[in-house]
């Protein structure tokens, strides 16, 4: 089974902090996401990434960056934390050959910024 | 721009009734088109997957869904609701392009009571 593994279920931190969030994923896919879950709006596409030190911002890029230095870990970093920012995140990877484009989800980051 | 309708936020069914989950999308091209499921405090599940060939596509748990070219619609289906459907299903769409990115709808509740 494709595994994608966030490394904390639940964060808490300051306004203003730098926030890390990671991801590792052990199907050696190509392609991996960061969304944002908020009730009503959906699934928002904050980055994504097709191959190592490729990346192409989503639809809601502002106040996050990305970083993609091994083919299997994908980290989301919040450069100065607001409280707008306070949501669930959703790392997701999936091949680049067609035909096997669907995407798997890790079980998402519920980050609360105080 | 790849964007993705789902116009109903909650969808109510008895128990033994069928089931339909609307969803209209908006891609440059061929598309690939996909359904998630989302059960209380998980990740996203993946249902089915459209990528081409016959309209009708089946997936996990039961489920199928029509792909219409002309309407643009992708809309989930079962002949036969159960309470343990009841959960948040979303709908996707992407690109015929390996490097494309996912983009999600709002999502839509469904409801299955006894």
């Amino acid at each position: 089974d494709v595994k994608v593994t966030q490394s904390s279920r639940y964060l808490v931190k300051r306004t203003g902090e730098k926030v890390f969030l990671e991801c590792v994923q052990d199907m050696d896919h190509e392609n991996m996401f960061w969304y944002r879950q908020d009730p009503g709006l959906g699934l928002r596409l904050i980055y994504f990434s097709y191959d190592v030190k490729m990346k192409e911002k989503g639809d809601i890029p502002e106040g996050y960056s990305v970083s993609r230095e091994k083919k299997e870990r994908f980290s989301l970093i919040l450069e100065s934390a607001s409280t707008n920012q306070t949501s669930m995140y959703l790392c997701a990877s999936s091949f680049r050959r067609q035909g096997a484009f669907e995407a798997f989800f890790g079980q998402g980051t519920r980050l609360t910024v105080v | 721009a790849q964007s993705v309708a789902q116009p109903e936020d909650q969808v109510n069914v008895a128990e033994g009734n069928p089931l339909t989950v609307k969803c209209t999308y908006s891609v440059s091209g061929n598309p690939y088109l996909f359904w998630y499921v989302q059960y209380p405090n998980r990740g996203l599940q993946f249902l089915l997957k459209y990528i081409t060939g016959d309209n009708l596509v089946k997936g996990s748990y039961g489920f199928e869904a029509e792909f219409n070219k002309s309407q643009t619609s992708f809309h989930l289906k079962k002949p036969s609701a159960l309470v343990s459907d009841s959960a948040l299903y979303f709908c996707a769409v992407r690109r015929y392009s390996s490097a494309s990115k996912i983009i999600f709808g709002s999502g839509t509740r469904l409801s299955i009571r006894p």
